[in-house]
Formats: structure tokens, sequence, C-alpha cells
């Protein structure tokens, strides 16, 4: 059974620049969250797709968004980039959205803002 | 505000030594509490989620606990082994209230197994 897969895996952009960020979850997974690891922080919750939908939002300002497509898959949207933005953003995926099933990450996009 | 403290923020010990990790929240009320475990550069992998109402759960060498009442968890690591090491992340998830779904992490415990 393949993995969460995330890509690309690394990222440089600029100031101002916007970047976009894919995930494939695991097949039959409905639910697909992204995080945020900023280093020397814990893991910050960003958002949570399930059947296309979003099901809620962390605390980001608006110019963090996404979308899930209908085979499940997502991408993560981040505009006006600014260099607290440099992070390892974390795809997960579940069988079913907000229970008690584990969450399978992938292995992140490390994105860098010069 | 939700907290999640987890300490110690680092930990040696040598292979086949047994450790404790702990995991103290405020979150209330909660529906699961996750132990994960994170290698260098690797995604989390998870190692034990627990209700509310669970007071163990075992993995493996892993060992979970919770006290509800004190709001603490704790991973115990049996016979570690050199591939234990890693950032140990501990999350608690609160109950779905008004469509609101914010899970809060600790900041890890990094352990270091040595030979």
């Amino acid at each position: 059974e393949a993995g969460v897969t995330q890509s690309p895996t690394h990222l440089i952009k600029t100031r101002g620049q916007q970047a976009t960020l894919r995930c494939s979850p695991i097949s039959g997974h409905t639910s697909v969250y992204w995080y945020q690891q900023a280093l020397g922080l814990g893991l910050q919750f960003l958002l949570w797709y399930d059947e296309g939908e979003e099901r809620n939002r962390g605390n980001f300002p608006p110019r963090f968004s996404g979308r899930q497509f209908p085979n499940y898959s997502s991408e993560l949207n981040v505009n006006a980039l600014e260099l607290e933005d440099s992070a390892l953003y974390l795809c997960a995926s579940s069988l079913e959205g907000y229970s008690n099933q584990p969450q399978h990450f992938g292995d992140g996009t490390r994105l860098s803002i010069l | 505000k939700n907290q999640v403290e987890q300490s110690p923020q680092s930990l040696i010990i040598l292979e086949g030594k047994n450790c404790t990790l702990q995991c103290n929240y405020t979150v209330s009320p909660f529906s699961n509490l996750r132990w994960y475990k994170q290698d260098t550069g690797r995604g989390p992998v998870s190692l034990t989620i627990m209700t509310f109402s669970e007071n163990t759960k075992s993995n493996g060498r892993y060992t979970a606990t919770l006290d509800a009442d004190t709001k603490q968890s704790s991973l115990h690591i049996t016979a570690s082994q050199l591939s234990d090491s890693a950032s140990y992340i501990c999350v608690v998830t609160p109950v779905l209230s008004g469509g609101s779904y914010i899970p809060t992490f600790g900041r890890g415990t990094s352990l270091i197994v040595h030979p």
C-alpha cells in the first residue's frame, strides 16, 4: 500500500511569490489534513478537507488556502509569501474525518523563503 | 488557551534501557490523545491513540498511559533500541464543537539512544 506522497520535496521561493504544495492520500482515505512545522516550534494545524469540502482551518491568515479534488488529492496554496512561512509542510490522511482513526503522514515539503 | 507541555525537552539514554516521556495538557474535554514518533527528515508516525476513557494503550515496546483526572499522559519505551532515536510528539484533539477541530501539539521530546 502506497503511503501519503507529497510534492515537491523542496521548494524555494522569494517574498511575495505564491507557492503550491501537493498531496496524494492513501488509497481509500477521504480526509486530508495540512500542518505547518516551523523550526523550533511544534506542529500547527492548518486545514482539514473531507469529501471535497473544507471542514475546518487553524489560526492562519486567509492567504493560506487549499482544495481537495474528486480523487481526494489536495493542494495547499500560500499567497504573498513571507519569510516566516519558511517551514516543513506536512500532509496527513485518514479513513474518516475527526475520528479515532490514525492519521498517516507524508514526509513533507520543505518551503524556504528567501 | 489549550496547551500541551512535554518533558523532558531532550533525553539521552543507553541502548537497552527503559525511559518515560511526559505530556501534560489543558485541553478539556478532549476526543483523543495521540503519541507520534518523528524521525529526522520524515513525517510523524502514529504510535498510540487513546480516548478519554482509556487508561493505557500498547504498541510493541511502546506503552502510553493516560490519567484524565490529572491531565497527564506518559509514553514508556521498553528495552530501547538505536532506532528509537527520534522526536516523540504528544497531541490532544478537542471534542468537536461547533465544527471546530484544532488539535494542540506539544513541542516534542528529542530522544537519543547511545550504543
